[in-house]
């Protein structure tokens, strides 16, 4: 049962232009969510979290937004460069109990 | 530096034998996890531990067994039992007060011949 849903498997952008990573849950007990980087054969590195009491959460050019009523919150990266060339993955939990991931989004920045 | 580290990257076993992942933290975190990453799917948790000597099975736990004899050690061993053991191997540890990220290690590729 995938609490956790991350229904795009890819997404390619331009650089410069914004990308949008998308998650959804089904679990209305998460208070936290999170997002992570991972590049192959490493891994994941923490990028932006955000608390339940929140809509959202901005750290330079990343900003998580969460829609607690549609259980959906999303990843913005403005400009996009193509360092940001990764998988990303979204993470929830209740209070810091074990956390639940997506099966991941593959970014690709173009030049 | 601190930090979480595994070792090794890469292993190759026999089918039929037990092997054990390293997982060691220099950050004082109590809190610390396995998980296991297949193609295509999020990582899923196999254990984790909250305290020394005290750990709890995640989802997928069968074929796998761990220890957590000292904070800063949380060994994964791979038994025979388990049915499809190659896979990318994740550990990772947090504080154990809420809101807190967990930091992961670089990861162990087994693959069993």
């Amino acid at each position: 049962d995938q609490q956790v849903k991350q229904n795009s498997p890819s997404l390619s952008v331009q650089e410069g232009r914004i990308s949008i990573l998308n998650c959804d849950y089904t679990n209305s007990m998460f208070d936290y969510f999170l997002w992570y980087k991972k590049y192959p054969a490493e891994g994941p590195t923490f990028l932006i979290s955000i608390s339940s009491i929140k809509d959202k959460n901005e750290d330079g050019r990343f900003t998580v937004f969460l829609n607690k009523s549609a259980k959906h919150l999303s990843l913005h990266i403005v400009p996009s460069q193509p360092g940001d060339s990764a998988v990303y993955f979204c993470a929830a939990s209740e209070s810091n109990n074990d956390m639940r991931f997506g099966a991941g989004t593959r970014l690709t920045v173009k030049p | 530096d601190g930090g979480i580290t595994q070792s090794p990257k890469y292993l190759f076993r026999k089918e039929g034998q037990n092997v054990t992942l390293s997982c060691e933290q220099n950050l004082n975190h109590d809190a610390m996890y396995w998980y296991r990453q297949d193609p295509g799917q999020g990582l899923r948790l196999i254990y984790y531990s909250q305290i020394v000597n005290d750990f709890q099975k995640g989802d997928i736990a069968e074929g796998y067994s761990v220890s957590r004899e000292k904070k800063e050690s949380f060994p994964l061993t791979v038994t025979s039992a388990q049915k499809n053991p190659t896979a990318f191997y994740l550990c990772a540890s947090s504080l154990l007060a809420a809101y807190n990220e967990q930091f992961f290690g670089p990861g162990t590729r087994l693959t069993v011949l």
